[in-house]
């Protein structure tokens, strides 16, 4: 079974500041990966996902990006962070090894949650 | 627009009693279903996942689909207080790599 590894876990930062989040996957290889972003009490929001090395999918048009340097490897990144980033940051991966990639099930990371002052 | 609707409780269910968890879906393309549980300011766990039309069950555990109707459901037999989580459905489609995501129901199992 695959593990997925997100950190930091918890981050504060300021307005204006720069953002690198950090998203490794042990055990599964050709995964699909994804970026999604929650708000308190609200509902998943997908940022970023990637099906390949260097191939990334913006969802929503924001100060964020995106880049997957390695096959289990998916970073989040901003320049300069706004209020409104706050939120809950997860990193979810596909298994890599169902028959169909764009069906399978998709597993969380621990998150990261980022608090933006 | 497609999207995954769930009625975001909370849902107060005994202990002991059998939780009933709801959702429906606008895609009739969508082939594929998962229920995440969530406790709070952790991150989603998968219990169940579902492909076919019928009933599927994991221990305490079954989940309904219907595609005709487009609606999908959660039934948790025995329900204990660990259960009180928030629980997401989400549905995918053949023909992209996202899942569509319910916004989430919250459970209280009351002791």
């Amino acid at each position: 079974s695959q593990t997925i590894h997100q950190w930091p876990a918890t981050l504060v930062q300021p307005v204006g500041s720069p953002l690198s989040l950090e998203c490794t996957v042990e055990g599964t290889s050709n995964p699909n990966l994804y970026w999604y972003r929650q708000a308190a009490g609200r509902g998943l929001q997908l940022l970023f996902y990637s099906v390949g090395i260097g191939q990334i999918s913006s969802e929503v048009p924001q100060n964020l990006s995106a880049s997957r340097p390695q096959d289990r490897q998916f970073i989040l990144s901003s320049k300069k962070l706004l209020l409104s980033d706050s939120g809950f940051y997860l990193c979810a991966s596909t298994s890599g090894t169902g028959r169909n990639k764009k069906i399978d099930e998709q597993f969380f990371g621990p998150g990261t949650r980022l608090t933006v002052l | 627009q497609k999207e995954v609707e769930q009625n975001s409780g909370p849902l107060s269910v005994p202990e002991g009693a059998i939780a009933s968890l709801n959702c429906t879906y606008s895609d009739r393309g969508s082939q594929s279903f998962f229920w995440y549980r969530q406790y709070s300011g952790k991150s989603p766990e998968l219990i169940m996942s579902i492909y076919s039309n019928g009933d599927k069950e994991d221990g305490r555990f079954t989940a309904q689909l219907n595609k005709a109707s487009q609606y999908v459901s959660l039934l948790i037999r025995d329900s204990q207080p660990s259960d009180s989580a928030t629980y997401l459905c989400a549905g995918s489609m053949d023909s992209n790599y996202q899942l569509i995501w319910g916004a989430g129901t919250k459970l209280i199992i009351k002791p």
